[in-house]
């Protein structure tokens, strides 16, 4: 299995509402990522979970909460959001460590914030 | 000043020929990866080099360390070769970071 899954596909959500995305790889990779991206822009990146720690969050609202309960699961949960945060949600994953890991993305949530 | 510079930022080419596009960094590195992007958003790592040369198929790669350059050649170019090419970086020593360029969006017409 070498996927990472991600749910759901298309999310539609008020500003008030609570939701979370979730991503899943069984490969056993170490390094769980974020990234946002607005239209025909690259990604960003917004955290970086390793051996089911946040090593990085690139200075995130707070609105945006990470949560790593496994090495195969990753959540980002969704509260008070605004519209600007409509975009879509990548998540990656990597193994190895240093410059030995191959780099693999899900297809993504698309988020729309009315 | 982006840390990592694409170009050309937008690239159209008659099937058959024989693409280039290019990926400079200002910072340290200990790989580079060269992503596709179809519309629709899933991300497919093509490549990921620390040195020298790789090909797959019609997709070549290269990256120079001294010059902090690579490039990304596509050989007998295909419509379904249309699709948005990122080069990522990733930074020494923190290397969870990806630093992204901005992208090259290829369009190959029959």
């Amino acid at each position: 299995d070498t996927e990472v899954t991600q749910t759901p596909k298309h999310l539609v959500m008020g500003m008030t509402n609570k939701k979370s995305l979730k991503c899943e790889q069984h490969m056993g990779h170490r390094a769980m990522y974020w990234y946002k991206q607005k239209a025909k822009k690259p990604p960003e990146l917004m955290f970086v979970y390793s051996y089911e720690k946040l090593s990085i969050n690139e200075s995130v609202p707070s609105r945006f909460s990470p949560e790593c309960p496994n090495s195969s699961l990753l959540n980002l949960h969704l509260h008070a959001l605004q519209p600007e945060d409509s975009a879509l949600y990548l998540c990656a994953s990597r193994t190895g460590t240093g410059s030995t890991g191959e780099l693999f993305f899900g297809e993504g949530s698309r988020l729309t914030v009315l | 000043k982006n840390e990592v510079e694409q170009s050309p930022q937008n690239l159209t080419a008659q099937e058959g020929e024989f693409i280039t596009i290019n990926c400079s960094y200002s910072v340290g590195i200990s790989a580079l990866h060269w992503l596709q992007q179809h519309p629709g958003g899933g991300i497919v790592s093509l490549f990921m080099l620390s040195s020298g040369k790789k090909k797959h198929g019609r997709l070549i790669a290269t990256i120079n360390i001294q010059e902090k350059h690579s490039s990304l050649h596509i050989t007998a170019s295909h419509p379904r070769d249309s699709a948005v090419y990122i080069c990522a970086a990733l930074q020494r020593p923190n290397t969870d970071k990806l630093i992204f360029g901005t992208g090259t969006r290829l369009q190959v017409f029959p």
